[in-house]
């Protein structure tokens, strides 16, 4: 039960130019969505994030966007760095089922080439 | 800046075997996770802690998982009699107070390699 995906396993983009990362969810409960980067031998960690309310949060570089009625979220950055290079996740928040569940995705591996 | 802190980085143990894998959250926080991802699939919700007790657990957490808060600053991850499938990286994190709208910090995390 796959309810939070990143359909892109891996994504090139070069350097300078934008990079576009995309998540979709299948429950109508979560509320709160985050981005984590993962560097190798590193844990996750935070980037950005978006409450339900909003369509659109900005942070310097990075841009996520929300659409519920799409269940669609994505995060933009430009420009891409060559330090962008790592696994994004996609994770969802909310109260399912009684308890508050945050799922991630299964993680875009984004390579960004000088 | 405070950090989640995980050892060992990296253990090795054949199957059957127990193992331990230690955490130190950071210092004011109150609520404990430990998440593990198989190596290429996605990070997988494990157990979340608080107030010295389980709060949450996944289906993924059976009777051979345990974990506990020995000392009030470490929390550990008890694999009583590891299975191939065990192997992955497991990631602590902690997080000041619950609710989804708080941001978890994940340590480095541990290799587990069962063979």
């Amino acid at each position: 039960d796959q309810q939070v995906k990143q359909n892109s396993p891996s994504l090139s983009v070069q350097e300078g130019r934008i990079s576009i990362l995309n998540c979709d969810y299948t429950n109508s409960m979560f509320d709160y969505f985050l981005w984590y980067k993962k560097y190798p031998a590193e844990g996750p960690t935070f980037l950005i994030s978006i409450s339900s309310i909003k369509d659109k949060n900005e942070d310097g570089r990075f841009t996520v966007f929300l659409n519920k009625s799409a269940k669609h979220l994505s995060l933009h950055i430009v420009p891409s760095q060559p330090g962008d290079s790592a696994v994004y996740f996609c994770a969802a928040s909310g109260w399912v089922q009684g308890a508050q569940k945050l799922v991630f995705g299964q993680g875009t591996r984004l390579t960004i080439n000088p | 800046e405070p950090e989640v802190t995980q050892t060992p980085s990296h253990q090795v143990t054949q199957m059957g075997q127990e193992v331990i894998l230690r955490c130190v959250p950071i210092s004011n926080h109150l609520y404990f996770y430990w998440y593990r991802q198989i190596l290429g699939q996605k990070v997988e919700f494990l157990v979340s802690f608080y107030n010295n007790e389980i709060s949450e657990k996944s289906e993924i957490f059976d009777d051979q998982f345990s974990v506990e808060r020995p000392d009030g600053s470490n929390f550990t991850l008890k694999i009583r009699s590891t299975k191939l499938e065990d192997s992955a990286m497991y990631f602590c994190a902690s997080t000041p107070r619950g609710g989804g709208a708080n941001v978890l910090t994940f340590g480095a995390g541990s290799r587990l390699t069962v063979l």
